[in-house]
């Protein structure tokens, strides 16, 4: 069964930073492109970063750009989130979210959504 | 940047009833979108992609269609389990981008 496990969440003041991780089991993690979406309160999805399955390639919204760096560790099933310069606006729940097709840098859907952490960013 | 627009808003049908959900996209995306559900308080669920091929152990009361810049999500006969918000997502110029449509929430009339 594959499951997905984020956590890393909780409040932070804005300009400060936060690490998110994403604990994934059941699958062969390294042939996974990998993608962080987030879901501002009441809001919609926002898909805002990618890595391919081999680590070489990442991927970044606009809006993260320059301040968010995805990462992996294959050798521990576990795909990371370092945010930096955080802003109110990066408010939401960040779900770790699988690609569905066992290719490097995958096709862009998802098929295995973790349950989400929440970050905060509020002084 | 390609724009997803979903339609309409707020969708209201009564249980057994068929729903017709909207979404179109800025550009062409060829095939390349996916439906999902979301329950409050739950993660996404993939539902179609491909535009037309449901996912995994998805009821067969789910279909997909459209290509280009129109698609349609239909659920044929609404079960009380299907009251959600769907989100269409492009994926056509991935990587590195992919959009997702506001939503549409369907509720119980």
């Amino acid at each position: 069964e594959v499951q997905l496990l984020e956590s890393g969440g909780g409040l932070v003041q804005p300009g400060g930073s936060l690490r998110l991780s994403c604990a994934a089991s059941g699958f062969t993690f390294r042939s996974y492109a990998m993608s962080w979406v987030r879901q501002a309160p009441g809001k919609g999805l926002e898909w805002v970063s990618a890595m391919s399955g081999s680590a070489g390639s990442t991927y970044y919204a606009d809006s993260v750009k320059g301040r968010f760096t995805i990462s992996r560790d294959n050798s521990k099933n576990t795909l990371y989130l370092q945010m930096n310069s955080l802003r109110a606006e990066d408010t939401a729940v960040y779900y770790c979210a699988k690609d569905a097709v066992p290719a490097s840098l995958g096709v862009g859907y998802f098929d295995y959504w973790g349950q989400g952490t929440l970050v905060t960013v509020s002084s | 940047e390609i724009v997803m627009t979903q339609s309409p808003a707020t969708l209201s049908v009564s249980p057994g009833e068929r729903a017709t959900l909207s979404c179109r996209a800025s550009q062409s995306v060829s095939s390349n979108l996916a439906w999902y559900q979301q329950k409050p308080g739950q993660a996404p669920r993939l539902l179609i992609y491909g535009a037309s091929t449901r996912a995994t152990a998805i009821p067969a009361r789910f279909s997909g269609s459209g290509s280009g810049t129109e698609f349609t999500l239909t659920i044929s006969s609404l079960q009380s389990e299907d009251f959600a918000v769907y989100y269409c997502q492009q994926y056509n110029i991935w990587p590195p981008e992919s959009t997702f449509g506001q939503g549409t929430k369907l509720e119980i009339k």
